[in-house]
């Protein structure tokens, strides 16, 4: 049973415009989410979190929103720049789960120049 | 910002070796730390949490006989694949809880091949 979805493997998009990542889950009882960056052989990268006390949180290029009636967050960033073009983690914690993450299955970014 | 450091980065072992794995937060004591699984393009999958002084608690389906993990100290956490076979060669991450903070921070990966 996937708890946390990331529904679109793949996502292209032009340099300087917005790109939109997705991510649903079905556990009610996480409450902290977090976005991670992932280059090949490497370690993901954390980027921005949200409690879900919050329906949105900003962190310079990066926003994360939270819709928890839908239990849907994504992830905005804008403008978009070919560094950006990685591999993107959705990720949820809380509950009976604890600090342990759950996470999606990733979607993959291209930032054409 | 926090850093944790894994050991080696990459390791080529032969069928039937055990080979361990070294995972340091490097600028702040983890009481939790996390192992974890990655296949070719697929997502990260938690093996097993570890918290320091005591036992490993493992993720169902994951042979704890097979991968033994110590977490000796604040500092360090130590993965050890036993009887290595092809199969489990992996990319395999660790994490470790920040305690000021929601977040883990996350090791840069060891690239185990078994031949």
């Amino acid at each position: 049973d996937q708890q946390v979805k990331q529904n679109s493997p793949s996502l292209s998009v032009q340099e300087g415009r917005i790109s939109i990542l997705n991510c649903d889950y079905t556990n009610s009882m996480f409450d902290y989410f977090l976005w991670y960056k992932k280059y090949p052989a490497e370690g993901p990268t954390f980027l921005i979190s949200i409690s879900s006390i919050k329906d949105k949180n900003e962190d310079g290029r990066f926003t994360v929103f939270l819709n928890k009636s839908a239990k849907h967050l994504s992830l905005h960033i804008v403008p978009s720049q070919p560094g950006d073009s990685a591999v993107y983690f959705c990720a949820a914690s809380g509950g009976a789960a604890g600090n342990k993450l759950t996470f999606g299955g990733g979607t993959r970014v291209l930032v054409k120049p | 910002g926090a850093v944790v450091s894994q050991h080696p980065s990459w390791v080529i072992c032969k069928s039937g070796t055990s080979v361990k794995i070294e995972c340091r937060s490097l600028d702040f004591q983890a009481t939790t730390m996390f192992w974890y699984r990655q296949f070719p393009k697929q997502s990260l999958m938690l093996m097993a949490t570890s918290n320091e002084g005591s036992k490993a608690t493992y993720e169902q389906g994951v042979e704890k006989d097979k991968f033994l993990i110590n977490h000796a100290s604040l500092t360090l956490s130590t993965l050890t694949v036993t009887s290595a076979h092809p199969e489990d060669s992996s990319f395999y991450i660790c994490s470790a809880d920040s305690e000021n903070s929601y977040e883990q921070y996350f090791g840069p990966g060891t690239r185990l091949t078994v031949t």
